[in-house]
């Protein structure tokens, strides 16, 4: 059970938008911990999608969007193209007596209808 | 191009050791910590532990911690992840990432283990 909720699954028609939730609580996202994404295509590595929140690498079309609010993230994607079909990961950190933990989100998967 | 590179698929008995092992090049391989992440089919990622190369600094989940070994030469660049006694239960794909201002920016292809009798 992953301390970073996401939804098991997510889906929308071609050229619509979705959003993709990451709960998490005080030690974590709330605590001010950024949370970044990952985009995970069929029997591929992890990608970084955004980063620090809102961020886009070099490369990621803007139709990807990452928000963060209280203890919770989200990530849009907007004008949903087939090829966005993956499963999507958020990550952030989480307060230990050492420090702090890397946490993964469960993941989500998107389906484009 | 930076990129890390992992070793091959391991078939592997249950009790039998293996080392795996992930190569960093196209950038200063000491100037960032790398990570391991398991990925099951029902456990999604995992984060297993980090490591810096320039001093061996590791820290593991304590989900991992005693379970696995996490290891580095920085003199050849690579990172390695360890088990002395593989079980059934460690059948996954193993991923190392580069950890960039608290992001995992660069993966590893990933290295499947496979252990069954």
């Amino acid at each position: 059970q992953s301390v970073l909720t996401q939804p098991p699954s997510v889906s929308g028609a071609p050229g619509q938008r979705v959003t993709i939730s990451c709960t998490g609580s005080s030690s974590n996202i709330g605590a001010g911990y950024n949370v970044h994404w990952y985009q995970q295509l069929p029997g591929t590595a992890p990608k970084l999608l955004i980063y620090r929140n809102n961020n886009r690498p070099s490369g990621v079309p803007d139709r990807f969007s990452g928000s963060k609010s209280g203890t919770s993230a989200s990530l849009a994607i907007t004008g949903l193209q087939a090829e966005d079909e993956a499963v999507y990961f958020c990550q952030s950190y989480d307060n230990t007596l050492s420090g702090s933990d890397v946490l993964f989100g469960g993941g989500t998967k998107l389906t484009v209808l | 191009e930076v990129q890390l590179v992992q070793s091959r698929a391991e078939v592997k008995k249950p009790g039998e050791s293996l080392k795996i092992s992930c190569t960093g090049s196209g950038y200063s391989f000491t100037s960032n910590w790398i990570g391991w992440a398991r990925q099951t089919p029902g456990q999604g990622l995992e984060w297993m532990g980090i490591i810096y190369p320039a001093d061996s600094e590791t820290k593991y989940s304590p989900s991992f911690q005693g379970q696995v070994t996490i290891s580095a030469d920085h003199a050849i660049s690579t990172t390695y992840l360890q088990w002395s006694s593989l079980k059934a239960s460690d059948t996954a794909m193993y991923y190392c990432a580069r950890l960039s201002a608290k992001a995992f920016d660069v993966w590893g292809q990933g290295t499947m283990v496979n252990v069954s009798s």
